[in-house]
């Protein structure tokens, strides 16, 4: 167990909706990041927050939005959803901004557009 | 641009067996570079980085800056080795920005 945690860990919804992510970082670590994983793209980096504040951005789409609240949690928004938006969306954290601090991952949520 | 190639998609040894899981990247700078696992139904963890030069369940894997390679290589191969093998870069923007940029992944088999 990696201390982060993701709800939900299944999502299925219809094509136009919108959902949210959530995740809870290992307790001490200030930075989020936010992963899609697709069976054709692999592993996506989207977006990084550290310690509320958005400081790195990915393949991210302009239908999604993510924040970083005050006690370190994070949510990621996703709007308008397509049939291609179903993935498997992970959440890593890590003590400090730079990457070369491991990340630990949580263990995702599925989300189904149907 | 940062980039990371892993161009085998599957990889199948048998137990006992050398295997070696290729990684090859682009980036301008000084890359920080990662190996990440997946095992069945477990969630990614930080298999090694090179910063650390450990050795990791028999793992290891050198920075080649001249190839551009960081290859994962193990002598002798274990089935509880079976799992999806990721590489990872870490670099910088010209922003300013860090960016954190996966290969597709690799998926090793090990037969017994």
């Amino acid at each position: 167990d990696s201390g982060v945690t993701q709800t939900p860990k299944h999502l299925i919804t219809a094509t136009g909706q919108r959902v949210t992510l959530r995740c809870s970082p290992r307790s001490g670590d200030l930075s989020v990041y936010w992963y899609q994983q697709s069976l054709d793209q692999g592993l996506q980096f989207l977006i990084q927050y550290y310690n509320g504040e958005e400081r790195a951005k990915g393949n991210i789409l302009e239908r999604f939005s993510a924040q970083q609240f005050p006690d370190l949690h994070s949510e990621l928004n996703l709007s308008s959803l397509e049939l291609g938006d179903s993935a498997l969306y992970f959440c890593a954290s890590s003590v400090d901004l730079a990457g070369y601090y491991e990340q630990y991952f949580g263990p995702g949520t599925r989300l189904t557009v149907t | 641009a940062q980039r990371v190639t892993q161009p085998e998609k599957l990889l199948s040894v048998f137990k006992g067996a050398p295997v070696e899981l290729k990684c090859n990247y682009s980036y301008s700078g000084s890359p920080e570079l990662f190996w990440y696992v997946q095992y069945s139904r477990q969630r990614l963890q930080l298999l090694l980085r090179h910063i650390s030069r450990e050795s990791i369940k028999g793992f290891t894997a050198d920075l080649n800056k001249g190839e551009t390679s960081f290859h994962l290589k193990k002598p002798f191969a274990q089935e509880e080795d079976s799992a999806m093998y990721y590489c990872a870069l870490s670099g910088w923007t010209q922003g300013g920005s860090e960016k954190l940029v996966f290969g597709k992944g690799t998926k090793l088999t090990v037969n017994p």
